[in-house]
């Protein structure tokens, strides 16, 4: 059973264009909601995390919005840039467990 | 370099035979997770160490898999008579603690012919 669903599978966006990928959860004991960027043959990287307590993060280009009832969150890149094309993450902990990942996101910006 | 580090990159073993993969966590940090990942899936969860002691393994995990903390420092990862589904990439990550985060390797690319 997948923890977390996320979607879309794949995102084509042209380059200053906003790219939006979206996650939803049912587990009402996850707690942390962070945000994974992979390229081609490399480990994930943290890009920005969120908690429940806040409904939206920015970290420059990088939004995490939060709905605690509707048990979804989403990542919102801005000004996308070529640069960006990779494979996005969502996932989800319950403090002090394992982190439970989506399926993830194959997102290209198109020049 | 302090992130984490994974050796070896690559791998590449005939099948049933053991591999063994090494993990360097992030100084200090006191959280070890291994996870796998093959082409076009999220990482999937094997094991989780805090300090020495292994909290949680999945149920997925065989048998034939096992892994390590000695002293709470680095962290092994060991597979017994490999099978060609095992072929994946092999994930280490560390963590500070609650809500800091984990932070990945390189991982290990590990084939099995």
């Amino acid at each position: 059973q997948q923890q977390v669903k996320q979607s879309p599978q794949s995102l084509i966006v042209q380059k200053g264009g906003i790219s939006i990928i979206n996650c939803a959860y049912e587990n009402t004991a996850f707690d942390y909601f962070p945000w994974y960027q992979q390229f081609p043959g490399k480990g994930p990287a943290l890009l920005i995390a969120i908690r429940p307590d806040v409904s939206e993060k920015k970290e420059g280009r990088f939004t995490i919005s939060f709905n605690k009832s509707a048990k979804q969150f989403s990542l919102h890149i801005m000004d996308s840039q070529p640069g960006d094309s990779a494979t996005y993450f969502c996932a989800a902990q319950n403090t002090g467990n394992q982190f439970y990942f989506g399926t993830g996101t194959s997102l290209t910006v198109i020049p | 370099d302090t992130g984490v580090s994974q050796n070896p990159r690559h791998k590449i073993t005939k099948r049933g035979q053991n591999v063994t993969f090494r993990c360097d966590p992030i100084s200090e940090h006191n959280r070890l997770y291994w996870y796998r990942q093959t082409l076009g899936q999220g990482p999937e969860f094997l094991t989780y160490f805090q300090n020495e002691a292994q909290l949680e393994k999945s149920r997925l995990l065989s048998d034939r898999f096992s892994a390590e903390r000695p002293k709470g420092s680095f962290s092994t990862l060991e597979i017994q008579r490999t099978e060609q589904g095992d072929s994946a990439m092999y994930l280490c990550a560390s963590s500070a603690g609650d809500w800091f985060g984990a932070f990945f390797g390189q991982g290990t690319r590990l084939t099995v012919v």
